[in-house]
């Protein structure tokens, strides 16, 4: 069973424009958010990450956008550049436990 | 560069044979995790050892087998392969037995599985 559910698949945005990439989970008990990047032939690497206890957290182009009654967030990608092209996942965890991700978003930011 | 290290990089193998993975953590790390990403597929939890114990197990066949050293380097052996086992497979490693307070994990560039 797939708990945490990444859209859209695929994502294609002319420079300086902002993606967004929406994931939702379904258990409750996930308390950290975590988007990794990887760049094709490299292993995924931590790129921002969130508790619920806060609804936003910016790091340079980067935001998480938290919806707890929802069970949704965001990573926003503002002014994307051709060098942000890479495979975004987000992830969910409990404490201790394995971090489950989504299915992945292929990002293409074209010049 | 991460820091894990991951052997080998490529290995095609024919069906119904055996390979086996290596994974070399972080210096320090306890923890060694694999992943399995299949095209176009997220990455799937398989299994988790802590300072030679397992520690979680995931969506791991009964082929796939893992263990963790006194050295703490990791072995993914995986057997009797399918076509459909054909995947990259990460090692990623962290200090503690669980997420630490920034619950990171700290991957390798994989090993590229083909079996024909």
């Amino acid at each position: 069973q797939q708990q945490v559910k990444q859209s859209p698949q695929s994502l294609i945005v002319q420079k300086g424009g902002i993606s967004i990439i929406n994931c939702a989970y379904e258990n409750t008990a996930f308390d950290y958010f975590p988007w990794y990047q990887q760049f094709p032939g490299k292993g995924p690497a931590l790129l921002i990450a969130i508790r619920p206890d806060v609804s936003e957290k910016k790091e340079g182009r980067f935001t998480i956008s938290f919806n707890k009654s929802a069970k949704q967030f965001s990573l926003h990608i503002m002014d994307s550049q051709p060098g942000d092209s890479a495979t975004y996942f987000c992830a969910a965890a409990n404490a201790g436990n394995m971090l489950t991700f989504g299915g992945g978003t292929r990002l293409m930011v074209k010049p | 560069d991460s820091g894990v290290t991951q052997t080998p990089k490529h290995l095609i193998t024919a069906t119904g044979q055996r390979v086996t993975l290596r994974c070399s953590p972080r210096s320090g790390d306890l923890s060694v995790y694999w992943y399995q990403q299949s095209l176009d597929q997220g990455l799937q939890f398989l299994i988790q050892y802590y300072n030679g114990e397992e520690r979680a197990k995931g969506n791991i066949l009964e082929r796939f087998s893992a263990q963790q050293f006194p050295d703490l380097h990791s072995e993914l052996n995986l057997s009797s392969l399918e076509l459909g086992d054909s995947a990259l497979y990460f090692c990623a490693s962290s200090l503690l037995g669980g997420l630490t307070a920034t619950g990171e994990l700290f991957f390798g560039e994989g090993s590229r599985l083909t079996v024909l």
